[in-house]
């Protein structure tokens, strides 16, 4: 089973500042199979970017994701007052695994 | 419009039982896989099963495995969780995910609202 580690825990930020989200796996994420999800209070996730890269449908450009292997990060450019909430990657292949989140808030 | 209804959570006993179903609309059901995924009150998300479109392939998390069950109808496009031998730390919002539509690993494209387990004596 694949571990993801996030970091940092917590993120404190201002509106329009640049928000860096990384992602560590404990192997290598085979096909880049990792994606990115946002989840606000009281609400279940939503997708942004899946293969490690590709944003999903309607997500503004703003959010990019990069890296391979063991090492992923997801970008965020400008940070929006909509954009405060936690941010979670994902592994999907044989087994899925969550890492632990990261909570953008603001500073 | 995807849409995602789970139903049947509540309050049960420490080694009680529960069925959860999940009740899906605007996708052809039988086509895409299905997950379970859960969250513990101010925890992170948890994925606990899935199952293929036409049921042939089953995975469990090891914190579940031999107490659930996890199944669907594609006739009445629902699927269901069936949870045994509950434990406290079963304790959480349980939310149902969807999947790829092709054999191929896939990320949760919709998730519903979730239905909220308390084991509690």
């Amino acid at each position: 089973e694949i571990v993801l580690t996030q970091s940092p825990a917590t993120l404190s930020l201002s509106p329009g500042e640049r928000a860096t989200l990384s992602c560590g796996a404990s192997q290598s994420v085979s096909s880049n199979y990792l994606a990115w999800y946002q989840q606000k209070p009281g609400l279940a996730p939503s997708l942004l970017i899946y293969d490690a890269s590709t944003r999903a449908t309607g997500i503004p450009d703003r959010f990019s994701g990069s890296g391979s292997g063991t090492d992923f990060t997801l970008t965020i450019a400008r940070l929006q007052p909509e954009d405060f909430a936690v941010y979670y990657c994902q592994h999907y292949g044989s087994s899925v695994t969550f890492g632990g989140g990261t909570k953008v808030e603001i500073k | 419009e995807v849409q995602l209804v789970e139903s049947g959570g509540g309050l049960v006993q420490p080694g009680g039982s529960l069925r959860l179903s999940c009740a899906a609309s605007g996708f052809t059901f039988s086509s895409y896989s299905m997950n379970w995924v859960r969250q513990a009150p101010g925890k992170g998300l948890e994925w606990i099963s899935y199952i293929s479109g036409r049921s042939i392939t089953i995975y469990y998390a090891d914190s579940v495995k031999g107490r659930f069950t996890i199944s669907r109808d594609n006739a009445k496009n629902s699927l269901y969780l069936h949870m045994n031998s509950l434990r406290d730390e079963d304790t959480a919002l349980y939310y149902c995910a969807r999947g790829g539509a092709t054999t191929r690993p896939a990320e949760f494209d919709y998730w519903g609202q979730g239905t909220l387990v308390t084991v509690s004596s």
